[in-house]
Order: structure tokens, then C-alpha cells, then sequence
């Protein structure tokens, strides 16, 4: 079965300093994508990145970007200058291919902002 | 232009009440998704459609949950006799293209949630 594993509940950052979330999968395809989405206090989530397994660059969005370590199946997202707005509870996600596009969430990880 | 919307925002039964739960995917996008996310944990995925058509309820979790989207739009989540586990917030999502993330642009857009508490 296809896992994703969120190992830190919470995180904190002061404000324009850079922050890692961590991010552990399992898969038994090859041809997969992994997300990192965002639930911020308004309650609509929102995707961040998004990366193609078969893709060796990592994935950027402006602050945003991804260390993509497919033989340890890992996956962690780093936010850079970090802003208040950015405080939310940040999910990985995983997708088979293959399928219909279903995500496969972590428990994910509450990022606080220290102004 | 509207996002995903989701109505009511928030719901409570009491136990063996039956629940109907509203989502009004974006206009035009063909996927559809229900996520289950109880408190402290990552969204499960409970069904999804395809136009009218429901492709996979792999996730209900009884036969006491039932989702229909009959005109390949807007999108009912009911659960039948509802027990204080099915307490979650409930998350819809849709996208455009019909098939999975190929392509470079399918990606999926959450509503805000239908938080459902039973008494």
C-alpha cells in the first residue's frame, strides 16, 4: 500500500528565515507525483508544488522548493524568507499515475510564523 | 471566478440522523473528489467521479455513505444514520481533465469544507 509519512506534528520559523518540512513515502510504482498542499486558517486548500517522479529537478515556486530524494523516498519542502502568511498546516500528498488523480495525504505538519 | 463551494460549512446531528452534504465543483471540471479528514489526521479519499459517472467508492467507509452527482455537476455526499466516528470535516475537490495528473495543468481544487459534527 501506498503510504505518506509526515514525522513533525509541528514547526516553528521566524519570520524571513527558511523552514524544512519533512516528508517520508512508499510507493510501489514507478510513475507517481508528490504534492505539497496547504491549509491555511481560512480553510480552502491550496496546492504548493507538485512533483513528477520521473522528473530528476527538483520543482520551484518562487519561495517554495522541494528536495526530491526518490531512492530514500523522501520528499521535503523548503520555504525561504518566510512570511506570517505562510503560517498554516501544510500537507504531502502522493498520486499513483495511473490512477484517477486521488491523493494519498500525511497527518501534516502546523507551521507557526514568529513575526 | 468561483471556486469550489461546499454547503452548509457546518453541520450537527445527532446520532442516527441521516446528513446530505453539497458540492459545487467549478464549472466545467470533469473529476470529482470527496476526501474524509477526521481530526488530526491527513484527508482520506472517499470516492470520485467522473462527469455522472462514479468511478471508484473504494473509500466509503459503510454502506451507510452515498454519493451521487447526477448531472455531472454539482456533487451529494449523504450518510445514512450517522455515528459519532463519521464527526470529519468533509472535502470536495475537482479538476478539469477527466484522467488522473498527466498533463501539465490537472490540478485538483479544494471547496472549504463541510465540518460535520455528531452528537
Amino acid at each position: 500500500a501506498q503510504t505518506v509519512t509526515q514525522s513533525q506534528p509541528e514547526m516553528s520559523v521566524q519570520e524571513a528565515e527558511t523552514v524544512t518540512l519533512s516528508c517520508t513515502y512508499v510507493s510501489s510504482f514507478c510513475d507517481y507525483y508528490l504534492f505539497w498542499l496547504k491549509l491555511p486558517p481560512s480553510r480552502q486548500m491550496i496546492l504548493v508544488i507538485r512533483q513528477e517522479a520521473y522528473k530528476q529537478q527538483n520543482a520551484t515556486e518562487n519561495r517554495f522548493s522541494v528536495n526530491f530524494q526518490q531512492a530514500a523516498k523522501s520528499f521535503s519542502l523548503k520555504i525561504s524568507d518566510s512570511q506570517l502568511g505562510d503560517a498554516a498546516m501544510y500537507f504531502c500528498a502522493y498520486s499513483w499515475a495511473g490512477s484517477q488523480g486521488n491523493l494519498i495525504f500525511g497527518k501534516g505538519t502546523k507551521l507557526s510564523v514568529k513575526p | 471566478g468561483a471556486g469550489v463551494s461546499q454547503s452548509p460549512r457546518y453541520k450537527v446531528a445527532k446520532r442516527g440522523q441521516d446528513v446530505a452534504l453539497r458540492c459545487d465543483p467549478i464549472s466545467g471540471h470533469v473529476s470529482l473528489f470527496w476526501y474524509q479528514q477526521a481530526l488530526g489526521q491527513g484527508p482520506e479519499f472517499l470516492t470520485y467521479f467522473q462527469n455522472e459517472a462514479q468511478l471508484d467508492k473504494s473509500g466509503l467507509p459503510s454502506d451507510r455513505f452515498f454519493a451521487e452527482r447526477p448531472e455531472g455537476s454539482v456533487s451529494t455526499l449523504k450518510i445514512q444514520r450517522t455515528q459519532q466516528e463519521d464527526s470529519a470535516v468533509y472535502l470536495c475537490a475537482s479538476s478539469l481533465a477527466p484522467f488522473g495528473l498527466r498533463g501539465p495543468n490537472n490540478e485538483q481544487f479544494f471547496g472549504p469544507g463541510t465540518r460535520l459534527t455528531v452528537l
